[in-house]
């Protein structure tokens, strides 16, 4: 199986880009498409972006998402930056069969 | 609107049997993928399991051959039975359905299972 690594934490101000990265350790990223949840304290998980880049609809444009095969990794972008978006964040992509999600990211907007 | 709810977490002890249920309402399970995944306190999202519109399942490794995942298309229900549990099987259980080769849509609101003494 293969890894999805993820920093621990992220933050930014209000207003702000932030990038969170989700690195996989073996296979290409670009094989298998990686989603992206968002996860606020105390709730369930929500899709915020699926097959790489889709957002579902509901889900604002300042959520953007996208892939580099060259270091092998997905991204997850929030412009904009609101006191709501303040959230653990998990990528999550696929080995065949296998699930895989990365460790989470905590982001902090203050 | 499509809503997943799942029941039968608790406390139970090492070495115990569970069966947790996912009772789903707005669309038809065994038209769709159906995962479980789930979440130790204070800790990341696991996968724990899929079953594909055929009926196929599979399993993550920490789990397998003590899990068993199933669905009843006259309750539209997903079950999730649990043996052999360890204190390495605490966590939050949550209900998904799956979009083929997109990730998860919905997701319930997750039930708990404690494995303690």
């Amino acid at each position: 199986n293969f890894l999805l690594t993820q920093p621990h934490s992220v933050s930014e101000s209000p207003g702000k880009t932030v990038t969170i990265s989700c690195t996989r350790s073996s296979g290409s990223i670009a094989s298998f498409n990686v989603q992206w949840y968002q996860q606020r304290p105390g709730s369930s998980p929500t899709t915020v972006i699926y097959q790489d880049n889709q957002r579902p609809s509901g889900v604002p444009d300042r959520f953007s998402g996208s892939i580099d095969s060259s270091s092998n990794s997905a991204s997850l972008t929030i412009s904009g930056l609101k006191t709501e978006d303040e959230a653990d964040y998990y990528c999550q992509s696929y080995d065949g069969i296998d699930w895989v999600f990365g460790g989470g990211t905590k982001l902090t907007v203050l | 609107e499509v809503q997943l709810v799942e029941s039968g977490g608790g406390l139970i002890q090492p070495g115990g049997s569970l069966r947790l249920s996912c009772a789903a309402s707005g669309f038809t399970v065994t038209s769709n993928y159906m995962t479980w995944v789930r979440q130790p306190p204070g800790k990341g999202l696991e996968w724990v399991s899929v079953i594909y519109t055929g009926g196929g399942t599979f399993y993550a490794d920490s789990v397998k051959g003590r899990f068993t995942l199933s669905r009843d298309s006259s309750k539209n229900t997903l079950w999730l039975q649990m043996d052999s549990l360890s204190a390495e099987d605490t966590a939050v259980y949550y209900c998904a359905r799956v979009r083929p080769a997109a990730g998860i849509d919905y997701w319930g609101q997750g039930t708990l299972v404690t494995v303690s003494s």
